[in-house]
């Protein structure tokens, strides 16, 4: 039973255009939401995160819009870099009781160049 | 200067032998885990200490033992492995546990291969 599902199991952009991958979860106790990126062969490291209060949230080149009502959030990056390109994972967890982050199957971001 | 190192990062080793992987983190946090990357890449929770507290455990078999001598380390032990437990296994930590809204950082990952 996936709560957090990525359906684009990959996503090929051109340089300097927009990223945008997309996570859809179906535990509405999730409130906290992060995407973390992995390149190959290395642990995954944290980009940004968002919490249910909010709906959307910037750093730098990555945004990330959280849509309550769809239980949809995506991640936005632009201008697309070549080193963007490794395996984002979007990541939930809820208040209240777990203390444990449910993870995404990934998508695999190629920028090319 | 790695915040979470594990060790090693590459095992290749028969089935029915007993191994373990070990972990550190040297960023003062009080949450450790250990998480899950199977072949299908799905990245899944397997235990959670805090202070050394076990504080959640998976469905895992009892084949495999975590154990946190003080709160900077949290070792996993698998005994009698199987061609099934092939995977990735990521150490993590986070100050004081996700459901406060924090960020878990993971070490590189340690990939076991059972032949």
């Amino acid at each position: 039973d996936q709560q957090v599902k990525q359906n684009s199991p990959s996503l090929s952009v051109q340089e300097g255009r927009i990223s945008i991958l997309n996570c859809d979860y179906t535990n509405s106790m999730f409130d906290y939401f992060l995407w973390y990126k992995k390149y190959p062969a290395e642990g995954p490291t944290f980009l940004i995160s968002i919490s249910s209060i909010k709906d959307k949230n910037e750093d730098g080149r990555f945004t990330v819009f959280l849509n309550k009502s769809a239980k949809h959030l995506s991640l936005h990056i632009v201008p697309s870099q070549p080193g963007d390109s490794a395996v984002y994972f979007c990541a939930a967890s809820a208040q209240g009781g777990s203390e444990k982050l449910v993870f995404g199957k990934g998508t695999k971001l190629t920028v090319n160049p | 200067d790695t915040a979470v190192s594990q060790t090693p990062k590459y095992l290749v080793t028969q089935m029915g032998n007993d191994k373990s992987i070990k972990c550190e983190q040297n960023l003062g946090h009080d949450t450790m885990y250990w998480y899950k990357q199977d072949s299908k890449k799905f990245l899944k929770i397997m235990f959670s200490y805090n202070n050394k507290e076990l504080i959640i455990n998976e469905t895992v078999p009892n084949r495999f033992s975590p154990k946190s001598p003080d709160k900077a380390h949290l070792n996993l032990h698998i005994n009698s492995l199987e061609l099934g437990d092939s995977a990735v296994y990521f150490c993590a930590s986070s100050p004081t546990g996700t459901a406060s809204g924090n960020t878990i950082y993971f070490g590189e990952g340690s990939w076991l291969t059972v032949v």
